[in-house]
């Protein structure tokens, strides 16, 4: 079965550093997204990506992050200069639709700890 | 505003009942609504969705009620097992895929 898959699974940066998370959508599907889950919290909406450009983005998603599909295969989420309340679970997923009228699949998410 | 939350923050069966799980939504705009599970170290599992312009859905095991006179959305699960041990969200569908989901009721279910 088709899966989004993510890396790396965990990663520990310094407050202040670049961090880059890495995601591999399914093959066939033409709409990513990014979400952060912050422990013990709800699932946040960052950011959903189309055609090679951001479709839309919430507020969480300020001048710190960028996202790009830099190939067919990768899309990624670069935190510019990493804070303490960037620490969450990163989650890739992708659709074949638009969410209104597909089914959104998850990767199993990268978790970012700054210290 | 738009806002989905949840009745309860935790559900305790026991393996074989029912679950029921609820979930209220303000956002009376909202067509579209969405029940996701997620294991422990995991990603959200799709489980079921709805339209607006239905009241029941039914999969495997699983059924989803929404009610949009009071805004109130939930999920039955039949027989629950214990590899139904998870937290589950509702989400609203957003146009471009901004699901907005709610906080979430982790399910423990006792053999």
């Amino acid at each position: 079965e088709p899966e989004v898959t993510q890396t790396p699974s965990h990663q520990v940066t310094q407050m202040g550093q670049e961090v880059i998370l890495r995601c591999v959508p399914i093959s066939n599907h033409l709409y990513f997204y990014w979400y952060r889950q912050i422990l013990g919290q709800k699932v946040e909406f960052l950011v959903s990506f189309y055609n090679n450009e951001i479709s839309e983005k919430s507020e969480i998603f300020d001048d710190q992050f960028s996202v790009e599909r830099p190939d067919g295969s990768n899309f990624t989420l670069k935190i510019r200069s990493t804070k303490l309340e960037d620490s969450a679970m990163y989650f890739c997923a992708s659709s074949r639709d638009r969410m209104n009228t597909g089914e959104l699949f998850f990767g199993e998410g990268s978790r970012l700890t700054v210290l | 505003g738009e806002s989905v939350g949840l009745h309860l923050p935790t559900l305790s069966v026991q393996e074989g009942d029912n679950s029921i799980i609820n979930c209220a939504y303000s956002n009376s705009a909202s067509d579209y609504f969405i029940w996701y599970k997620q294991e422990s170290g995991k990603g959200p599992q799709f489980i079921i969705d709805i339209r607006s312009n239905m009241d029941k859905r039914q999969g495997q095991r699983v059924t989803v009620l929404l009610n949009k006179t009071v805004k109130h959305l939930s999920l039955q699960i039949a027989a629950t097992q214990p590899g139904d041990s998870a937290v589950y969200f509702c989400a609203e569908g957003g146009s471009q895929g901004n699901l907005i989901f709610g906080k979430g009721t982790k399910l423990s279910v006792k053999p």
